[in-house]
């Protein structure tokens, strides 16, 4: 079974602009989840989605957005980038009876200039 | 998918010995404990779980113990390999009202002298 894919693996990106990020969660899996992962703060929540619903929502201003499509693929978008949002970031997937069990895919390595 | 933590925690083993691997929590609402593993270049991955009413579960070579009294944790690993070098992590997870949102402590860097 392939694991969870996220797409593009690094993007370099300049203050202002806006990001999308793209995760392919586990055949079967329809709950997606997607954090944050930076030296100072760690790994922090941002979102979780189920059924193309937002769930869960983090401690993250309006920038940062998120949607699920009925196949289950997540997407993510950061609009008026800033220095400080350059990180991991990471996107999980699980199955709903599972929810402890989160399958983590490689990260998108996201450096604002 | 590196954890690079300029403050992170480091605990140092020998290859062979038991490692201990603590954590304190803060939410004493969370339903589940939960440890993860992050090796370098890679997301973290789940090694083992416990539900908050109990206080010892045991995996393959791994045994987690959960103390509420003080909000502690801890993650116990037998006869460490070189391939549980990582960065561990503990997570809580809150399950009121359908919560599937885990909250991460800083991590612990595990390294494995030969």
């Amino acid at each position: 079974k392939a694991g969870v894919t996220q797409t593009p693996r690094y993007l370099i990106k300049t203050r202002g602009q806006q990001v999308t990020l793209s995760c392919s969660p586990i055949s079967g899996h329809r709950s997606v989840s997607w954090y944050q992962q930076t030296p100072g703060q760690g790994l922090q929540f941002l979102f979780e989605y189920f059924s193309e619903t937002q769930r869960n929502k983090g401690n993250f201003p309006g920038r940062f957005s998120g949607r699920q499509f009925s196949n289950s693929r997540s997407e993510m978008n950061v609009s008026t980038l800033e220095l400080g949002d350059s990180a991991l970031y990471l996107c999980a997937s699980s199955l709903l009876a599972r929810a402890n069990e989160q399958f983590f895919g490689p990260g998108t390595r996201l450096t604002v200039l | 998918g590196e954890s690079v933590g300029l403050h992170l925690p480091t605990l140092s083993v020998q290859e062979g010995d038991n490692s201990i691997i603590n954590c304190a929590y803060s939410n004493s609402a969370s339903d589940y404990f939960i440890w993860y593993k992050q090796e370098s270049g890679k997301g973290p991955q789940f090694i083992i779980d416990i539900r908050s009413n109990m206080d010892k579960r045991q995996g393959q070579r791994v045994t987690v113990l959960l103390n509420k009294t003080v909000k502690h944790l801890s993650l116990q690993i037998a006869a460490t390999q070189p391939g549980d070098s990582a960065v561990y992590f503990c997570a809580e997870k809150d399950g009121h009202q359908g919560a599937q949102k885990l909250v991460f402590g800083q991590g612990t860097r595990l390294t494995i002298n030969p």
